[in-house]
């Protein structure tokens, strides 16, 4: 139990354009949700705390007008990047019931 | 939340036990202990927690000393499978809706 699925697990897009991620939960519902960005070699980084019917609280240096996080239902959060550009490059990973459950993670490339 | 060391690699020959050490030298009395491993290009398990007492469950064995100041996670038969970044970290909650602060973690090579 407690799966949380996450969609697309790897897509390519041109700089300047936007790129939405899902991260769903399966069998549960998830009142908060939490988006983490992890580059190579580096260890992951918190971006946002994803909250159900209220506004995503973003961690300091995260831009929340370049990552439009919606959690509009008790099983789905998204993520949207805006104008993506190369420095975005990175994998993004979801997480439900903080840490008992990660998305697979999407690998997203900006060329 | 409290901080953790953890060294940064580590090798372990298959089938052997692997034994990955935590330092969280200044844990409070409140905050558990959690094991996370990242195969490369997945994202993260959960492994194992505790508070106090030692934990075994099907995946490994975590062992906290009697101080809490310290731990060790231990994978009794490692496979190749179990070649993964080790993450360890304290928190507050048990699994409550609390943002989690990863560390560096310990990179696990299993050697055949």
């Amino acid at each position: 139990g407690a799966v949380v699925s996450q969609h697309p697990s790897r897509v390519i897009c041109k700089s300047g354009t936007s790129v939405k991620i899902e991260c769903r939960s399966l069998d549960f519902q998830a009142t908060t949700m939490f988006w983490y960005r992890q580059f190579p070699k580096q260890s992951l980084m918190l971006m946002a705390t994803s909250n159900e019917g209220s506004k995503a609280t973003y961690e300091q240096g995260v831009e929340k007008d370049k990552f439009l996080i919606n959690h509009a239902s008790l099983t789905l959060s998204t993520l949207t990047v805006t104008s993506a550009h190369p420095e975005d490059s990175s994998f993004y990973i979801c997480s439900a019931i903080s840490g008992y459950t990660f998305g697979s993670g999407t690998r997203l490339t900006v060329v | 939340d409290a901080k953790t060391t953890q060294p940064p690699s580590m090798d372990c020959a298959e089938g052997r036990a692997a034994n990955l050490p935590c330092n969280h030298s200044t844990i409070s009395g409140n905050e558990y202990v959690y094991w996370y491993r990242q195969i490369h290009s997945q994202g993260p398990q959960y492994i194992i927690h505790g508070l106090k007492n030692n934990e075994t469950n099907e995946m490994a064995s975590l062992i906290i000393t009697e101080d809490r100041k310290s731990s060790t996670l231990i994978l009794p038969h490692a496979t190749l499978r179990d070649t993964a970044v080790y993450y360890c970290i304290v928190r507050v909650t048990n699994f409550g809706n609390e943002k989690l602060t990863f560390g560096t973690g310990t990179r696990l090579t299993i050697i055949p």
